[in-house]
């Protein structure tokens, strides 16, 4: 089974940008893998950002944007605000299977 | 606005079904184009992808729970189901349910093995 692999933590300053990243351990990440993000704060259930590799729903804040980058999905977090620390997940699908990665606990300080 | 809502025991005896039901309103299981998912968080650690159904009752599941794994779909009363056979203590977990494509999710459910 694969494993799916993001940064354990990254800091960003407010106002900055940062960037996570979603590899997979079969290879290189595409839009067949259908990346999706996700948000978790303390204490609350998970909610989805970003699906398609791409695309926002209407609760998304256009300061978080998703994307392929070298080789993996990427979610870029721009113009942080305190309210965005968080742990962010990815998830790829492999064949309509779906794996969850290790996540990212992104802090804003 | 689509919402979901998990419901079900929350405790298990180690041995026994763990069955839980995601009930949706708002928006019909039927008229969706979407797989509705359940998903897993044991205390404090990452997310688990379980599996997904589609309103016609195609299904996938992860590969490492599949043989303990059911998802179904009840149409006509607009939710879906989960059930996990055999259960032990690391099936211990937030439970939830999501349509991961379509966006909501549930606030999720805890549910405990123990004897």
């Amino acid at each position: 089974q694969a494993v799916v692999t993001q940064e354990p933590s990254l800091t960003v300053s407010p106002g900055g940008t940062v960037t996570l990243t979603c590899d997979s351990s079969t290879g290189a990440v595409t839009g067949g893998h259908y990346p999706y993000w996700f948000q978790q704060k303390p204490g609350q259930a998970p909610r989805t950002l970003i699906f398609d590799t791409s695309n926002k729903h209407s609760w998304t804040p256009a300061r978080f944007s998703g994307s392929l980058l070298g080789g993996k999905a990427a979610l870029t977090l721009s113009d942080a605000q305190p309210e965005d620390e968080a742990e962010y997940y990815c998830s790829l699908s492999y064949s309509g299977a779906r794996i969850f990665g290790t996540g990212t606990k992104v802090t804003v300080l | 606005q689509v919402q979901l809502q998990e419901s079900g025991p929350g405790l298990v005896k180690p041995s026994e079904t763990l069955s839980l039901t995601c009930t949706v309103s708002g928006g019909s299981i039927s008229r969706s184009s979407y797989y509705w998912d359940w998903i897993r968080q044991p205390p404090g650690k990452g997310l688990e992808w379980i599996g997904s159904v589609f309103y016609g009752g195609s299904t996938f599941y992860n590969p490492s729970l599949k043989s303990r794994v059911t998802i179904s779909v009840d149409t006509s009363k607009n939710h879906f189901s989960l059930k996990l056979i055999s259960v032990t203590a690391a099936d211990t977990a937030v439970y939830y349910c999501a349509s991961l494509q379509g966006g909501p999710w549930g606030r999720g459910t805890t549910v405990s093995v123990s004897s």
